[in-house]
């Protein structure tokens, strides 16, 4: 069945670079695109980019100058990299596709 | 960017009344070519991942229940639960899928009295 499954470290020092990793089963990364979204802690959730199908990228605005988002398809999986981190980037992390299908999150700090 | 506005931001219920949560979008969501309306509903439980609900303004995804219901067009979107039950309790999302970046509202907090 389909399955994302979000990692990567929980504390990221301020100023420092977010590396996660998004690792997809049930599924081929060239049929389907995967986006990722984020949600600060206790509040709603922000769209941050999407990997399509045949390897394009969006990004959302706000972030797309800290943001890059790229794959390895061998591997199944889907990377998020994002720059220059502050207290306010800390939050849950979800990878989905579609929206239908959702990975557990993962839980990500900025702190000194 | 489309702008995504929810109302109420909470809205606390008895079970088994019905309730209605609104979205309005700063510019229609409905592709003329097609006739669809490209908005989601989202469920988000406490401590879950978001659940999508509804797709195309109004299709609801298999296994969610029938008081679940979508309805609107263009800017002006609603989500109706017809009889709330405790485990409606939840933050509801709306989503624009019309353009990139993709846009959420702000979200409803359902409680349940």
């Amino acid at each position: 069945q389909v399955q994302l499954t979000e990692s990567g470290p929980g504390l990221v020092h301020p100023s420092e670079t977010l590396s996660l990793t998004c690792t997809v089963s049930g599924f081929s990364l060239t049929g389907y695109s995967v986006y990722w979204v984020r949600q600060p802690s206790g509040k709603g959730l922000e769209w941050m980019g999407r990997m399509r199908y045949n390897g394009d990228t969006s990004y959302n605005s706000a972030l797309k100058s800290r943001l890059s988002i790229s794959r390895d398809t061998s591997k199944n999986q889907v990377f998020l990299k994002m720059n220059s981190l502050q207290t306010d980037d800390t939050g849950t992390y979800y990878c989905t596709r579609g929206g239908l299908h959702w990975g557990q999150g993962v839980m990500v700090t900025v702190s000194s | 960017d489309i702008v995504m506005t929810q109302t109420p931001s909470s809205q606390a219920v008895s079970a088994g009344e019905k309730v209605t949560m609104s979205c309005k979008s700063s510019q229609s969501l409905l592709y003329s070519e097609n006739k669809k309306n490209y908005l989601a509903w989202y469920q988000q439980k406490p401590g879950q991942s978001p659940k999508l609900l509804i797709s195309w303004a109004s299709t609801r995804e298999s296994g969610v229940p029938d008081r679940f219901i979508g309805s609107g067009s263009g800017t002006d979107f609603t989500l109706t639960i017809s009889s709330v039950q405790a485990e409606d309790l939840a933050v509801y999302y709306c989503e624009q899928y019309y353009d990139t970046p993709l846009t959420f509202g702000s979200g409803t907090k359902l409680e349940i009295k």
